[in-house]
């Protein structure tokens, strides 16, 4: 069974400063996709960046980035000149694809602060 | 543009009551799903449904069933609620299931089961 791991509970940076965040997953599958959702305070899940496993080039969308290493089944989201709106909980999610539907696994969260 | 509603965004249950949480996409998405989320923990997959009149069993679908009856609507019904069942429930739709076609997310609805 799929799983996703991210081991950072908690973590808190100045504004501007950039900040890593880490996700690890185990999997058999060859074809799968990754993505970073953000849920701020208002509770609603917000697509932050995705990432298709048989691209090597990372994605990138404005001042975020990963850092994804497919032998390694590692997949870190990098937030650059943090900000005090980028205050949230984190979650990897993986995506397997059947036949019939896809379905994501999350990781459990990684609660970001970013102080003024 | 409205996206993915649900309704109610809050509710108390008392155990061994029954409800429907109902969820509406005003986005022709053939895809739906609803997840429960708990504290320290990511999201949880209960059921699914690809297309007007089809349902499948997610991650955690004990408890739980669901109709998908209209295209824009993924009901998602509890028969006889229980303490365990308190969480937050989401709703997410999706036009296709490729990662160029994400899923959007409702905002939550809060259930507690007294």
């Amino acid at each position: 069974a799929q799983t996703v791991t991210q081991s950072q509970p908690e973590m808190s940076v100045q504004e501007a400063e950039t900040v890593t965040l880490s996700c690890t997953y185990d999997t058999s599958e060859s074809n799968y996709y990754l993505f970073w959702y953000k849920q701020p305070p208002s509770r609603q899940m917000i697509l932050v960046i995705r990432q298709e496993a048989y691209k090597q080039q990372n994605a990138t969308e404005n001042r975020f980035s990963v850092n994804f290493q497919k032998a390694a089944k590692s997949f870190s989201l990098k937030i650059s000149d943090s900000q005090l709106g980028d205050t949230a909980m984190y979650f990897c999610a993986f995506m397997k694809l059947y036949s019939s539907a896809s379905k994501i696994i999350f990781g459990s969260g990684t609660r970001l602060s970013i102080r003024p | 543009n409205a996206g993915v509603t649900q309704t109610p965004k809050f509710r108390v249950l008392k155990t061994g009551q029954s409800m429907t949480l109902l969820c509406a996409q005003d986005m022709n998405h053939e895809y739906m799903y609803w997840y429960r989320q708990d504290p320290g923990m990511g999201l949880r997959l209960i059921h699914y449904s690809v297309g007007e009149g089809t349902t499948a069993k997610g991650e955690v679908p004990d408890g739980y069933n669901v109709s998908r009856l209209k295209k824009q609507n993924f009901l998602l019904g509890l028969e006889s609620a229980a303490p365990s069942q308190t969480s937050v429930y989401f709703c997410a739709s999706s036009y296709g299931r490729g990662a160029n076609q994400p899923q959007h997310f409702g905002d939550g609805t809060r259930l507690s089961i007294l």
